[in-house]
């Protein structure tokens, strides 16, 4: 089955730090681009960063330079290290596959919840 | 940035027809893609290319996209369709997605 399961949300301190995971299964991730997208409590979808098939990565402005994506091949999984976390980043996060001809997103996640609060 | 530009809520009766904008500045160039979210769900892509459905999503929705404005088409309209619904694009010039706000749409 194609599917796509994140992990590592949790409660965290503002100034702290957390990693998510997200495993695939059925496809391979690094074929693909994959993108991580948050979703604050009550509020809409926030792309927040992709990894391309050939490694090159790109950030939303709001977390550029904290957050930092990445994959790991053999274990066909996508992760999402997050420093510096604010209370603003409190969100659901969800990975997606991002179509690579067609940019759009055709399989998610059903999400991991971080909430970052003292 | 881009931004995109969408109606906070729409209404709608049963068995009417919906439809949901989506604003952006020459967004006829771009491909538009739609999703559906409905609570503690995560979204599922309901058009893509401006008009295509995924396997799956009924006939009953369609897409559009001219000018400074996309349009998702929801016909016949079921209790089922309430959801959230966001537009997207991909900004080639910053090499970032992009949606829009969202729009509530509520079944009369």
């Amino acid at each position: 089955e194609v599917q796509l399961v994140e992990s590592g949300g949790g409660l965290v301190q503002p100034g702290g730090s957390l990693r998510l995971s997200c495993a695939a299964s059925g496809f391979t991730v690094s074929s693909n681009y994959m993108s991580w997208v948050r979703q604050a409590p009550g509020k809409g979808l926030e792309w927040v960063s992709v990894i391309y098939s050939g490694g090159s990565t790109y950030y939303a402005d709001s977390v550029k330079g904290r957050f930092t994506i990445s994959r790991d091949n053999s274990k066909n999984t996508l992760y999402l290290q997050m420093n510096s976390l604010r209370a603003e980043d409190t969100a659901v996060y969800y990975c997606a596959r991002d179509f690579t001809h067609g940019r759009y997103f055709d399989l998610w996640g059903r999400g991991t919840l971080v909430t970052v609060s003292s | 940035s881009y931004v995109l530009t969408q109606p906070p809520s729409v209404s709608v009766a049963p068995g009417k027809t919906a439809r949901i904008t989506c604003g952006g500045n020459n967004i006829g160039s771009k491909s538009v893609h739609w999703y559906q979210q409905k609570p503690g769900q995560a979204p599922v892509l309901v058009i893509y290319y401006d008009s295509d459905r995924p396997s799956g999503i009924p006939e009953r929705f369609s897409g559009s996209n001219s000018g400074n404005t996309a349009t998702l088409t929801i016909s016949r309209v079921e209790a089922g369709d309430e959801a959230d619904y966001y537009c997207q694009v991909w900004d080639s010039s910053s090499d970032h997605q992009v949606f829009g706000g969202g729009t509530k749409l509520t079944v009369l």
